[in-house]
C-alpha cells in the first residue's frame, strides 16, 4: 500500500523567514495530495491541496510543489509568522483501484507530521 | 454551516471495557471517513463508509467496527479497550461519493479516548 515520509520532524525558524517540508509518496498513481495544519489541541484544517496533474500551487504566502516523477511533494511558506507554528502533516490519496467495487476510496494516508515553530 | 460535530469529546475507560464514538458530518456529506491519532502513529485510517456502507478498511483489529446510518451519522465502537487504544480518534466527512476527483475531507474536533 501507499507510504507517506515526511521529513523533518521538527523545524524552527525565525519569523519573516521561509519554512520548507517534504514528502515522498511511494505509489504513483497516487492523485492527491493535502496538507493539513493542526494547532495544539485542535482539529487539523486543510491549507492547500494539489492535484497530481499540476506541478506547483500557491495561496498566498503558501506554496506546494509536486515531482511526480520523483514522488515527493512540498510545502512552502515564505514571510512566516508566529500564528504558522503548529504541526503540519501531508497525506496522499491512494488510488481508486485499491477498492475493489466502483468508485473509489477517500483514505488519506498521512506522514508523520512536522512540527513548525516561528520564533518571534 | 454548521462543521463535522464528534461526541463526546473526552473519554475515559478502562482496559477490558466497550466504547461507542459518534460522528455527525457536515451537512449533505454522505462519506465519513476515521482516523486515529496518536504521538507514535501519527493518523492512520481506520474505515470510511458512504450510503451506509463501509468502503474502506484500515489495518486494525476486528475490535474496532463502525457504521453508518441513513442520515449519514456514523459511530465508531471499540470492543475489549486495550492500554495502546488510548488516542484521538478523528472523522472526517466529504461532499461526494468516494474515490471522486479532490474530494476534500472536513475534520471534526476528534474524541480524546483515554484506557486505565
Amino acid at each position: 500500500g501507499e507510504n507517506v515520509e515526511q521529513h523533518p520532524s521538527t523545524l524552527s525558524v525565525q519569523e519573516g523567514d521561509s519554512a520548507v517540508i517534504k514528502c515522498t509518496y511511494s505509489d504513483s498513481a497516487s492523485n492527491y495530495f493535502p496538507w493539513y495544519k493542526q494547532e495544539l489541541g485542535k482539529r487539523p484544517q486543510l491549507i492547500i491541496d494539489i492535484r497530481s496533474n499540476v506541478g506547483e500551487k500557491k495561496d498566498q504566502r503558501i506554496a506546494v510543489t509536486l515531482n511526480k516523477t520523483a514522488k515527493h511533494f512540498s510545502l512552502h511558506i515564505t514571510e512566516t509568522q508566529p500564528e504558522d507554528s503548529a504541526v503540519y502533516f501531508c497525506a496522499a490519496r491512494g488510488p481508486p483501484r485499491e477498492y475493489k467495487e466502483e468508485g473509489g476510496s477517500e483514505k488519506l494516508v498521512f506522514g508523520k507530521g512536522t512540527k513548525l515553530t516561528v520564533n518571534p | 454551516k454548521a462543521g463535522v460535530t464528534q461526541t463526546p469529546r473526552y473519554l475515559i475507560k478502562t482496559r477490558g471495557q466497550q466504547v461507542t464514538l459518534s460522528c455527525s458530518p457536515i451537512s449533505g456529506h454522505r462519506s465519513v471517513s476515521w482516523y486515529q491519532q496518536t504521538p507514535g502513529q501519527g493518523l492512520q485510517f481506520l474505515f470510511e463508509y458512504f450510503s451506509e456502507t463501509q468502503r474502506n478498511k484500515g489495518n486494525f483489529p476486528g475490535r474496532f467496527s463502525g457504521r453508518q446510518f441513513s442520515n449519514s451519522r456514523s459511530e465508531m465502537n471499540v470492543s475489549t479497550l486495550e492500554l495502546g487504544d488510548s488516542a484521538l480518534y478523528l472523522c472526517a466527512s466529504s461532499l461526494r461519493p468516494p474515490g471522486l476527483a479532490f474530494n476534500e475531507q472536513f475534520f471534526g474536533p476528534g474524541t480524546r479516548l483515554t484506557v486505565l
